[in-house]
């Protein structure tokens, strides 16, 4: 199993670009979450999705948006992006259930200037 | 307490030291609280998930104690090895089962 992977791995954007940051997970899990780490910051949640077709705000939801069309991929769109999404992003997933832990992705280290 | 707290923020102790850190919590709608390990440019990793209150769970040297009545866990390293250096990371699970709020870590530095 290639666990969960994360693409691209780093990215530069201009104030105003959009782009995706795809997620993809191969355990069939249902919980999938997005965490942002700001530089010496521990991880806000950004959003979360409980299976195919459900998703939720976390934390710090503006200026994204996702959608879980299937239980393996949740990918997080940013429309416009500003300074202040310059972070890095952790994609999660795990099973549903109060015992499991989460499994993370490699994270996307993206710089908005 | 509202939010995740941990202490202390970061910790330098000699190789062969003990050491324990603390995680603080809202015990309302408790659900289960997890630590994870998180070593730099890497990602976080799972040590234990606890959820019943007494509940004590250990992995090699590392164990980990949940009270969740007084909202509280202790995460313990006995005899500290520079391979133990990383971010320790508590955090709370709610009733909902679903939504996780992650405190802002231990930073442990051993020196060799």
């Amino acid at each position: 199993n290639a666990g969960v992977t994360q693409t691209p791995k780093f990215r530069i954007l201009k104030i105003g670009q959009s782009m995706t940051l795809q997620c993809t997970q191969d355990m069939n899990h249902n919980y999938m979450y997005w965490y942002r780490q700001d530089p010496g910051m521990g991880l806000k949640l950004i959003y979360y999705s409980v299976g195919a077709g459900i998703t939720d705000k976390g934390e710090v939801p503006n200026g994204y948006n996702v959608s879980r069309s299937t239980t393996e991929d949740f990918p997080l769109r940013l429309e416009l992006a500003a300074p202040s999404q310059t972070s890095v992003y952790f994609c999660a997933s795990r099973r549903q259930g109060r015992t499991y832990e989460q499994y993370f992705g490699p994270g996307t280290r993206l710089t908005v200037t | 307490i509202l939010n995740v707290e941990q202490s202390p923020q970061s910790l330098h102790v000699q190789e062969g030291d003990s050491t324990n850190f603390t995680c603080s919590f809202p015990s309302s709608n408790f659900y289960a609280l997890h630590w994870y390990r998180w070593e730099t440019a890497k990602s976080p990793e799972a040590l234990f998930v606890m959820t019943l209150n007494g509940d004590e769970k250990k992995k090699g040297r590392i164990s980990a104690t949940l009270n969740t009545k007084e909202g509280y866990s202790y995460l313990y390293i006995k005899g500290s090895q520079p391979e133990d250096s990383a971010t320790y990371l508590c955090v709370r699970e709610e009733t909902s089962g679903s939504r996780l709020t992650f405190g802002e870590g231990t930073q442990l530095t051993v020196n060799p």
